[in-house]
């Protein structure tokens, strides 16, 4: 059965830091991993989606990367800013219909 | 574009009341999902339809949830009757087919309080 682990569970920067969140996962057969951003009361949105077959995503400030064989991910955040302050979910596609695994989260707080 | 959309976007009702909660995914979307977030747990998968047919409904918690696409559009889930432990945060996401699996673009989620 597939886990999905995010460390740490909250994390409290200074604006213009780098930092990097933590996802690991128990079985290395996957298909997919996504990154999201979830703002308190709000929807998720999708910040990075990399295929298994690919080493790592970038957007903007952004990049993912995924070592299937450790189960892990991080999603790097350059020069960070109060505006990134949200919550940082990672989920895993486990089966080819696209069913997503979750982890819990990391909420990530950036003071100006 | 438009996203995906969910309606209610809060719903308080008592226990053993019936809630249909709808989703509208993008359009063009073949994928559909619905997923949960109770108090203090992960977000949960439910089911996935692709246009109106059922292809995984391994997350569903009972036969007192029933999930509908009819047309292959629109969603429809009911929970009848409902109970405490069914509250929480219910999200809907859509993704296009294809042989790549694809982003899935979350709905805003629909806040659910049996009382």
């Amino acid at each position: 059965k597939q886990e999905v682990t995010q460390i740490p569970a909250a994390l409290s920067v200074p604006e213009g830091e780098n930092l990097v969140l933590n996802c690991s996962f128990t079985d290395s057969a996957i298909y997919n991993l996504q990154w999201f951003r979830q703002d308190p009361g709000k929807g998720l949105t999708s910040l990075l989606l990399i295929q298994s077959s690919q080493r790592e995503q970038t957007s903007g400030r952004l990049n993912a990367s995924l070592d299937k064989s450790s189960g892990r991910s991080t999603l790097y955040i350059a020069a960070s800013q109060p505006g990134d302050s949200a919550t940082y979910l990672c989920a895993v596609g486990s089966s080819n219909t696209g069913k997503l695994i979750f982890g819990q989260g990391t909420t990530l707080q950036v003071k100006p | 574009e438009a996203g995906v959309t969910q309606f209610p976007s809060h719903s308080v009702i008592e226990k053993g009341q019936t809630v249909t909660l709808r989703c509208d995914p993008i359009s063009g979307h073949d994928n559909l999902y619905w997923y949960r977030r109770v108090m203090g747990k992960e977000i949960k998968f439910l089911l996935h339809f692709v246009k109106e047919s059922k292809q995984d409904e391994s997350g569903m918690p009972n036969n007192r949830f029933l999930a509908e696409r009819t047309g292959g559009t629109y969603s429809t889930l009911k929970v009848q009757p409902a109970e405490l432990e069914d509250s929480g945060v219910y999200f809907c996401a859509s993704s296009q087919q294809g042989i790549l699996q694809e982003t899935q673009y979350f709905g805003p989620g629909t806040r659910l309080l049996v009382l």
